[in-house]
């Protein structure tokens, strides 16, 4: 049981290029979400999934997009990378109501962009 | 937004002694959640009390919440250098949302 799974850990893009971040769940959960954490500004929510073939905007999502391939994987996706984009980005799910959706997160993608 | 806002921004504290962090918020919640984030790691999840709930405890932990000041405390009883942490609270709102929105943290650290 492996939890929540990011890949990359860690990546360096110059402006302009894109990449995609990974995210898999191997604990049945409806809901995953995105985020970027910047030193300072706490975690900020990019996007979010609440099921399968849904997703939406939060608090930060211009510059991103998402994918949420299956119940087990979200993906985010940067088009065209900008040095404003390097962050921390993590990748969280949470189970239901009843756990007051407690979110469970990956290690982290420390991007940075140049 | 944020809608959590810790208090304060930093701590530090001798081993043994207690740490307590503050957390205000914005609206009204269905729950209040404290993670703990050390240093380049994921978040982890410490404690999870509800709206109707005004104290829980978790081993070395007590949390508090008071509805009528939108506020909560978290409380680490003893503390241990390996407590050396950020601690961030997150609220879930009452829309049902299946969003939290989480502060700033408090970052402390634990002197051996």
């Amino acid at each position: 049981n492996a939890g929540v799974t990011q890949t990359p850990k860690f990546q360096v893009l110059k402006t302009g290029q894109s990449m995609t971040l990974q995210c898999a769940q191997d604990m049945n959960h409806n809901s995953m979400y995105w985020y970027r954490q910047d030193p300072g500004m706490g975690l900020r929510l990019i996007y979010y999934s609440a099921s399968e073939g849904t997703t939406d905007k939060g608090e930060v999502p211009n510059g991103y997009n998402v994918s949420r391939l299956n119940k087990r994987e979200f993906s985010l996706r940067l088009e065209s990378a900008a040095p404003s984009q390097t962050s921390v980005y993590f990748c969280a799910s949470s189970g239901s109501r009843l756990t007051g959706y407690e979110q469970y997160f990956g290690p982290g993608t420390r991007l940075t962009v140049t | 937004s944020q809608q959590g806002e810790e208090d304060p921004q930093a701590l530090s504290i001798q081993e043994g002694e207690n740490a307590t962090m503050n957390c205000s918020y914005k609206t009204s919640i269905n729950n209040l959640q404290w993670y703990r984030q050390n240093s380049g790691r994921g978040l982890v999840h410490l404690i999870l009390i509800r709206s109707n709930e005004r104290e829980k405890h978790s081993g070395r932990l007590r949390v508090t919440l008071d509805t009528s000041k939108k506020s909560s405390s978290l409380l680490i009883t003893a503390s241990r250098a390996a407590d050396t942490a950020s601690y961030f609270c997150a609220t879930e709102d009452q829309g049902g949302s299946e969003k939290l929105v989480f502060g700033k943290g408090t970052k402390l650290t634990v002197n051996p």
